[in-house]
């Protein structure tokens, strides 16, 4: 099956600073990836959909200055994380569609921990 | 708008009982469905999905997923529970234009009593 890494899976940083989370699709080239947020014991909140070389599509209340998001390949996609304050902690997961493909399935990464103090 | 509900937040079975997680959705036409697995602080794992033809749906590991149109459910079953299955479990309905997004329910925690 399609395999989805993304790295760091854990990352500690100081308040202020900006941390970038990468996601690459290993076996197959990914048109359109998705980046999800998870707070302790909730659901995955979409946050952007990102696709292959061009601007991010942002859901309603999501910061697109806060959450940077570049598509630059179709086996990369990076989410960066501006100024992270402690309310910026959470899990990040991202996702991918194959390119060429209209059946909506997508796999996952395996996330990635953020935790700001 | 399209919107997923899992009205159980978690579940308690027994080993070897079986299990229905259930999962309703609310959507236009009939959407792609899909239930996924996450074992704690992993991503997501596809267990099965449903695009069209045949309502009753097998996925991985025992578990299956029927499509109820007239009852806009797609509630996921395993005859028998195996400890290794305590999870939580997301239902996702998935558009069918071309965003290709996916909605999540708010997931049920399974717990697997020995």
């Amino acid at each position: 099956g399609a395999v989805v890494s993304q790295h760091p899976s854990r990352v500690i940083c100081k308040s202020g600073t900006s941390v970038k989370i990468e996601c690459r699709s290993l076996d197959f080239q990914a048109t359109t990836m998705f980046w999800y947020r998870q707070f302790p014991k909730q659901s995955l909140m979409l946050m952007a959909t990102s696709n292959e070389g061009s601007k991010a599509t942002y859901e309603q209340g999501v910061e697109k200055d806060k959450f940077l998001i570049n598509h630059a390949s179709l086996t990369l996609s990076t989410l960066t994380v501006t100024s992270a304050h402690p309310e910026d902690s959470s899990f990040y997961i991202c996702s991918a569609r194959v390119a060429r493909t209209d059946t909506g399935e997508l796999f996952f990464g395996e996330g990635s921990r953020l935790t700001v103090l | 708008a399209q919107s997923v509900t899992q009205p159980d937040i978690h579940i308690t079975v027994s080993e070897g009982a079986s299990l229905e997680l259930r999962c309703n959705y609310s959507y236009g036409a009939t959407p792609y469905l899909f239930w996924y697995v996450q074992s704690p602080g992993q991503g997501l794992q596809l267990l099965l999905k449903y695009f069209s033809g045949d309502t009753l749906v097998q996925g991985i590991k025992g578990f299956e997923a029927e499509f109820k149109r007239s009852q806009s459910s797609f509630n996921l079953r395993k005859p028998s529970v195996h400890w290794s299955d305590a999870a939580e479990y997301f239902c996702a309905v998935g558009a069918m234009d071309s965003s290709y997004k996916l909605i999540f329910g708010s997931g049920t925690r399974l717990l697997v009593r020995p």
